[in-house]
């Protein structure tokens, strides 16, 4: 049973540019959501796709953009970094026929923006 | 707006001890409540987690304690081993959503 996947694990870039996160959710789960963890932070929930269609959405600019697959993977795409952009992120993975909230995560991808 | 309040942000036990955990959240429609472990450099890794209709939950050494009046919600591990040192996290889902609001974290350390 394949758990949560997600590349790549290390990302650097600089301020300005633009960086695509992808994931791949749990084995039979339909729903992937996104997290943004600052160090030493509890993760802040991003968005979360479902059927291919953005669902929910918290306190981020538009410069935070996803999209979901047919096969259920996801993209994260974050526009015109800032320094402040350097953070682990977080896919999750979920399925909305169990009620959608038990969420398992995926290791992450650690952003560092110079 | 919707919160999740952690206590402590630190916790120092001797081995074999219990230790707590508490959280309140704001949203009182609130009905999903998971606890994760984060240990260095990996994961969020679920352990436990209750829904509004249960007032407490036991797995083995971990267990969840709630109280929906008080909006009040605790993980208690007895019999602390060094490896339960990590970061744990409470998170509640508000109503009408499935986005985990997520506490500011406790750094348990279990001395050996």
């Amino acid at each position: 049973d394949a758990g949560v996947t997600q590349s790549p694990t290390h990302l650097i870039k600089t301020r300005g540019q633009q960086v695509t996160l992808r994931c791949s959710p749990k084995s039979g789960h339909d729903t992937v959501s996104w997290y943004q963890q600052a160090l030493g932070q509890g993760p802040q929930f991003i968005f979360q796709y479902y059927e291919e269609e953005e669902r929910q959405r918290g306190n981020f600019p538009d410069r935070f953009s996803g999209h979901q697959f047919p096969n259920y993977s996801s993209e994260l795409n974050v526009n015109a970094l800032l320094l402040g952009d350097s953070a682990l992120y977080l896919c999750a993975s979920s399925s909305n026929r169990d009620g959608g909230e038990t969420q398992y995560f995926g290791p992450g991808t650690r952003l560092l923006v110079l | 707006g919707e919160n999740v309040e952690q206590h402590p942000s630190t916790l120092s036990v001797q081995e074999g001890d219990s230790a707590v955990i508490k959280c309140t959240y704001s949203d009182s429609a609130s009905n999903y409540f998971p606890w994760y472990k984060q240990e260095l450099g990996k994961r969020p890794q679920l352990i436990i987690d209750i829904r509004s209709n249960v007032g407490e939950k036991k797995d083995q050494r971990i267990a969840v304690t709630l109280n929906k009046t008080a909006k009040h919600f605790s993980l208690h591990i007895t019999e602390t081993q060094p490896e339960d040192s990590a970061v744990y996290f409470c998170a509640a889902i508000p109503g009408n959503t499935d986005k985990l609001i997520f506490g500011t974290g406790t750094r348990l350390q279990v001395f050996p």
